[in-house]
């Protein structure tokens, strides 16, 4: 069955850097895009961006960008999402999704929970 | 950035009555480019709605979306037990992805 799996909860100290990894099984890894969504304690969804894993190309929310990298092995069907400059705030869980063509992002990873504490 | 508000925050109703959840945009949006989404606690966010009125696959006939330009609407026909959750409505434009705050459905 198609699905999305994220690797395990990180925990890390302010500054330091986290890469979260995301294996696609089940559908044509270089057919659909890959976003990256992280949602704080108690908070709404946050778009971080996407990547497309059969270019490589990249599309990051302003927000984001000099900070998070996205990149993908597509030898082994999984893409990466690494955040640098680690501060409180950006505890959160963060979600891998697939899109197809602006259809909506319709198969979701677990998620990886990611807490940054001193 | 086009920011997307939703109303209400919350929304208090009965199993079996009509729920409406709305969404709007601070600019034009393209409703090839609105989604809505079902968060339940500890989980992913679910895919209902895309293109603003067709259903994602195996969701059920009760839930339907509307709207164009900047008003967008998600209408449960009559909740089931299972429909309390959290909604996101979610848009492309210019590159750029943007969610709601969401809007909690919860039991009366």
């Amino acid at each position: 069955q198609v699905q999305l799996v994220q690797s395990g909860a990180e925990v890390k100290k302010p500054g330091a850097s986290v890469k979260v990894s995301c294996k696609a099984s089940g559908y044509t890894f270089t057919g659909y895009y890959m976003h990256w969504v992280r949602q704080a304690p108690g908070q709404g969804l946050e778009w971080m961006g996407w990547i497309n894993p059969n270019s490589g190309g990249t599309n990051y929310a302003q927000k984001f960008q000099g900070w998070v990298t996205m990149t993908r092995d597509t030898s082994i069907s999984t893409a990466y999402m690494e955040l640098s400059r680690l501060r409180s705030d950006d505890t959160a869980v963060y979600y891998c999704a697939r899109e197809f063509r602006q259809y909506g992002m319709d198969v979701w990873g677990q998620g990886t929970t990611v807490t940054v504490s001193s | 950035e086009i920011v997307l508000t939703q109303s209400p925050g919350t929304l208090s109703l009965s199993p079996g009555e009509r729920a409406t959840l709305s969404c709007r945009a601070s600019q034009s949006v393209s409703s090839s480019y609105l989604a809505w989404y079902q968060q339940k606690p500890g989980q992913a966010p679910r895919l209902l709605i895309y293109g603003a009125s067709s259903r994602a696959t195996g969701i059920p006939d009760r839930f339907s979306g509307s709207g164009s330009g900047t008003d967008f609407t998600l209408t449960i026909s009559r909740l089931e037990p299972e429909d309390f959750a959290v909604y996101y409505c979610q848009q492309y434009g210019s590159s750029r992805y943007t969610f709601g705050q969401g809007t909690k459905l919860e039991i009366k």
